[in-house]
Formats: C-alpha cells, structure tokens, sequence
C-alpha cells in the first residue's frame, strides 16, 4: 500500500527553522519526482517546492527561494523540507506529494500525505 | 509566471446536477499539463484528471476533462452526495512545476 506520512511540523517563533519529513513506502521512491505543497489556514493551494527522482534538480517557489531548501535520501524513502527564517505567512498545513508518472517534476501529483502543521507565532 | 484563474468561487447545485467548472490560464499552455484535484474538508487533495482529459486511477466516469489552450473545464455530469468539495486546477511542467487556481467551491443548493 503506498503511503505518504509527514512529520515535523510544530509551533515556532518567527525567525526559527523546522524540518519537515515526509517517509514514504509502497512505491519504488527514487524513481519519483517529490513535490511539497502548503495550504494556509482557510486558503488554497500553494506549491512550494520539487525535487526530481535522482536529487539532482530542485525548484522553489519564489516566496520561499533561499529560505526553503529541499533534499532527499533515496535510501531512506524519505523527502525533507528544510525551513529557515520562517514568517506568519508560512503558517500552513505542509502536504508532501508524489509525482504521478516518474522523477522528472512534469507531471501531476497522483498521492498525497495527510500532511503536518506549520504555525509561526511568537 | 502562468496565472490560473478559477470561476465560479462557489457553485450551489443539488445532487444529481450537472455541474460545470471553469480554469483560464494567463497565456496559452499545453493541455498536457493541466491537471484538476479535489479537496474535502480535513482531506489531502485528490487527483481527478492529468493531462486536461485523462482520469486518475479509481475516479468516477461522471468527472471528465476539457479544454485548450487558455480555456479548461472540468465537468460532473450527476453530482454525488459526495461530489461537494473544493475542486482546484494545477498547471504543471514547466518551471515553477506546479501552480494551483483558486479553487472552485461546490457546494450543496
């Protein structure tokens, strides 16, 4: 059974950093593109960042570029988002999400985890 | 950056109607890369359709997809109790890989 589990998340004070993990099983998980998407408390969907199948090619969205950083350990089945100075806007719920046909980040997300919370409050 | 925008916000119809869902892209894109998910409350999205037609694997036939270039719709024929959920549409594929619309609200009339 694929399964897609997010942890990490928690309560921080503006300025902090979390990591966030995503452990995946039930699919040959190198051979996947990873992607992490957020939704805000009430909003819609925000893609944040993608990583390709191999590690080897990553993207951000710009409201995260250089404060956000992607990695992953195929050995493992496990996708990180490393989250540095973080502001009120990053409060969200972080969902980890799986490309549906392959490691290229061009394609759909087919499975998503049930994700984990994100709150930045002082 | 492509821009993705979703009409109506809210959709009020009662089951059994048909319902009709619109996603207008900022500039022509491949319809390759359009892809339509539903989200429930307290839920993880759920992918309807890749490649502006194509089902995911498990989805009712009443949940088709259409559309080019700039224009995309999806469309549920009869409307489930179950149907009543935020559907969003993505663009996907080029960088950045994965941008959502606003979402359209389908809600019970």
């Amino acid at each position: 059974e694929l399964q897609l589990v997010e942890s990490g998340g928690g309560l921080v004070q503006p300025g902090g950093s979390l990591r966030l993990s995503c452990a995946a099983s039930g699919f040959t998980f190198s051979t996947y593109a990873m992607t992490w998407v957020r939704q805000a408390p009430g909003k819609g969907l925000e893609w944040v960042s993608g990583m390709s199948g191999s590690g080897g090619t990553a993207y951000y969205a710009d409201s995260v570029k250089g404060r956000f950083t992607i990695s992953r350990n195929n050995y493992r089945n496990t996708v990180y988002l490393q989250m540095n100075s973080l502001r009120a806007e990053d409060t969200a719920v972080y969902y980890c999400a799986k490309d549906r046909s392959g490691g290229w980040l061009d394609d759909a997300f087919d499975f998503w985890g049930q994700g984990t919370m994100v709150t930045v409050s002082s | 950056e492509i821009v993705l925008t979703q009409s109506p916000g809210t959709l009020s119809l009662s089951p059994g109607e048909r319902a009709t869902l619109s996603c207008r892209t900022s500039q022509s894109v491949s319809g390759r890369y359009l892809a339509w998910y539903q989200q429930k409350p307290g839920q993880a999205p759920r992918l309807l359709i890749y490649g502006s037609s194509s089902r995911a694997t498990g989805i009712p036939d009443r949940f088709s997809g259409s559309g080019s270039a700039t224009e995309f719709t999806l469309t549920i024929s009869r409307l489930e109790p179950e149907d009543f959920a935020v559907y969003y549409c993505q663009h996907y594929g080029i960088s950045p890989p994965g941008t959502f619309g606003g979402g359209t609200k389908v809600e019970i009339k």
